[in-house]
């Protein structure tokens, strides 16, 4: 149980245009979603959380009309980084916790190149 | 502040040496501790949650213990294909669950 997805796992696109990354939890529902940015040999930054059905809080530093998030519905979020730049090119992860749970289950990632 | 350590950064150790990973953690007010493991280019993959002193819980070869102040993550004889890196991370009770995590050891298991 617990199993979380994302799509796609490898994008490579051109400077100026915009990727979306989707993320589903596959077999319960995701009340809380984070999407996390990590770094080559770092921890984990996390960008934002997202309640279902709300906006979506965003860390300090991170530019909101950058990355837009999208938590629709129990299953499904997705982040979007507009206008992509080089340094934009990371690894995204995505996790999700369920009602009443405390734990974070990750997706695989989406390594994101921007030429 | 709230501020996760992990000790050592990196680990390497014989197949079948066993060992322990240490994780500090000052928070007021633990909502609960995680281990994760990650594998080079994957999403973390869940281990166990810890949230009072004294508990201690078990995985095939992996045992994590909690105490007030600390975290370690017991490797009983370990294989080469425990070698990864292994994330320790805490949520404080106030907190919308959000995770502080430690840099991480790199554990490296050689034949």
């Amino acid at each position: 149980g617990a199993v979380v997805s994302q799509h796609p796992s490898r994008v490579i696109c051109k400077s100026g245009t915009s990727v979306k990354i989707e993320c589903r939890s596959l077999d319960f529902q995701a009340t809380t979603m984070f999407w996390y940015r990590q770094f080559p040999k770092q921890s984990l930054m996390l960008m934002a959380t997202s309640n279902e059905g709300s906006k979506a809080t965003y860390e300090q530093g991170v530019e909101k009309d950058k990355f837009l998030i999208n938590h629709a519905s129990l299953t499904l979020s997705t982040l979007t980084v507009t206008s992509a730049h080089p340094e934009d090119s990371s690894f995204y992860i995505c996790s999700a916790r369920g009602l009443l749970q405390e734990t974070q289950y990750f997706g695989p990632g989406t390594r994101l190149l921007v030429l | 502040e709230d501020q996760v350590t992990q000790s050592p950064e990196a680990l390497r150790l014989q197949e079948g040496e066993s060992s322990s990973l240490n994780c500090s953690y000052t928070v007021s007010g633990l909502r609960g501790l995680f281990w994760y493991r990650q594998d080079p280019g994957k999403g973390p993959e869940f281990l166990f949650t810890l949230y009072s002193a004294g508990e201690e819980k078990e995985k095939e070869r992996l045992k994590a213990t909690l105490t007030k102040k600390e975290s370690f993550l017991h490797i009983t004889a370990p294989k080469p294909e425990d070698s990864a890196t292994y994330l320790c991370a805490v949520a404080h009770m106030d907190s919308n669950y959000q995770l502080i995590w430690g840099a991480g050891t790199k554990l490296i298991i050689k034949p």
